[in-house]
């Protein structure tokens, strides 16, 4: 079955400690996201891709950073300097032509204590 | 003006009930109209897009409605069921090309709930 794989679903870190987390996608779709959503909000836009070694910063990029080695992998690192880290995180791909849809992982959830 | 507003927060409805979820924006430079699924625990879905070019797109029970002059957009589900009792997310993206469409500005989100 194709997909987005994120892992590990749940991650606890104390504060102070950089944390990565892991977005796979056998889609064979070019671009990628990372989207943040916390309670009773909309998603946030953190980072993306259109190709690889290759990225953008999105609406809420600071404390974060990505890297695009490969087309399948897009991993997300939330450094000591991200002020609420705690949150749902979202990673999507699409093919990246227009009106293409995202496809959506099923998220993992930080818990910075 | 990046703002995608969405109501209301939470709706109840009853099995066989129509559920209707707004949204309004102020960025008229927003090309794509998306409606996304999410269930407790999992990754939004599409459900159902728009572009502004119709103002009506029907895919089963879910109907999206387009009104570009107000600047509105509404989900409507006919016929509700309980499964349908999840988390709704409207979201636009500007026409800038390609990627531009992932680039989606959220609305807060709408919970469902739909009693049998």
């Amino acid at each position: 079955d194709g997909g987005i794989t994120q892992s590990p679903k749940y991650l606890f870190r104390k504060e102070g400690q950089n944390v990565t987390l892991s977005c796979e996608q056998n889609l064979n779709h070019d671009a990628m996201y990372w989207y943040r959503q916390d309670p009773g909000q909309g998603l946030r836009l953190i980072y993306y891709s259109q190709i690889v070694n290759d990225f953008q910063k999105g609406d809420i990029a600071e404390g974060y950073s990505v890297s695009r080695e490969k087309k399948e992998s897009f991993p997300l690192t939330v450094t000591s300097a991200q002020k609420n880290p705690t949150a749902f995180y979202l990673c999507a791909s699409s093919t990246g032509r227009d009106y293409s849809p995202l496809h959506f992982g099923n998220g993992t959830r930080l818990t910075v204590t | 003006q990046q703002q995608v507003k969405q109501s209301p927060q939470s709706l109840i409805v009853q099995k066989g009930g129509i559920s209707i979820i707004n949204c309004a924006y102020e960025n008229t430079a927003f090309d794509y109209f998306p409606w996304y699924q999410q269930f407790p625990g999992k990754g939004p879905a599409l459900l159902i897009a728009i572009r502004p070019d119709v103002s009506e797109k029907k895919e089963g029970r879910f109907t999206i409605s387009f009104n570009k002059s107000a600047k509105q957009f509404s989900l409507h589900i006919m016929d509700s069921q309980p499964g349908d009792s999840a988390t709704y997310f409207c979201a636009a993206s500007p026409n800038a090309g390609g990627t531009s469409y992932g680039k989606l500005t959220f609305g807060q989100g709408t919970i469902l709930t739909v009693h049998p």
